[in-house]
């Protein structure tokens, strides 16, 4: 299976600030990419994902940004609370395979 | 609805023995997969479940470790004559089809002493 960048590896932001979570791929067969969003001690949880006939997707304060000729695809999360510290992973996916990411952790400062 | 479950939640075991891990997909999700997860590390794909075949079994880490899944059902995870560095969270995940995401359950925390 090909790889999925992630970066950073780890991120601290204040209360309110704006994360920014990257990731890269190799695979162009790839249609569908989720992130996934872990708290400690859970399973990872599906939180929002993006197919790549579109350039933005927007949920919330949860936003997918999409580049396909440069083959990588970011998350950004505004007004950043404590509650969204956890671990995030982005992952690749075509059929019924998947490719997860590294993971970044994110730490929001109270 | 229900979600994927998973058990035993916690599972402590001596090197050499064999344990079993089970997942229950959510009902009608036709893939399930295995993976595991080290402390602070990512996730590592073992196998892969397309109804009760295994059309990807590439990550297994070695033959002590087998998985089955009976029908689109409940599937086992087996690691015999565990070892110390098999100590991690297991965790499964179903999916309904393409472009539909996975969904994962709690995780065991497998500990081999």
């Amino acid at each position: 299976q090909q790889q999925v960048k992630q970066s950073p590896q780890s991120l601290i932001v204040q209360k309110g600030g704006i994360s920014i979570i990257n990731c890269a791929y190799e695979n162009t067969a790839f249609d569908y990419f989720p992130w996934y969003q872990q708290f400690p001690g859970k399973g990872p949880a599906l939180l929002i994902a993006i197919r790549p006939d579109v350039s933005e997707k927007k949920e919330g304060r949860f936003t997918i940004s999409f580049n396909k000729s440069a083959k990588q695809f970011s998350l950004h999360i505004m007004d950043s609370q404590p509650g969204d510290s956890a671990t995030y992973f982005c992952a690749g996916g075509y059929g019924q395979n998947f490719v997860f990411g590294p993971g970044t952790r994110l730490s929001v400062l109270p | 609805g229900a979600g994927v479950s998973q058990s035993p939640s916690n599972k402590v075991t001596e090197k050499g023995k064999d344990v079993e891990l089970r997942c229950d997909p959510i009902s009608g999700h036709t893939a399930l997969y295995w993976y595991r997860q080290r402390l602070g590390q990512g996730l590592e794909f073992l196998i892969y479940f397309q109804g009760n075949s295994a059309p990807d079994k590439s990550g297994l880490p070695s033959d002590r470790f087998s998985a089955e899944r009976t029908g689109e059902s409940v599937s086992t995870l087996t690691i015999q004559r565990t070892q110390q560095e098999d100590s991690a969270v297991y965790l499964c995940a179903s999916s309904l089809g393409r472009q539909t995401g996975q969904f994962f359950g709690p995780g065991t925390r497998l500990t081999v002493l």
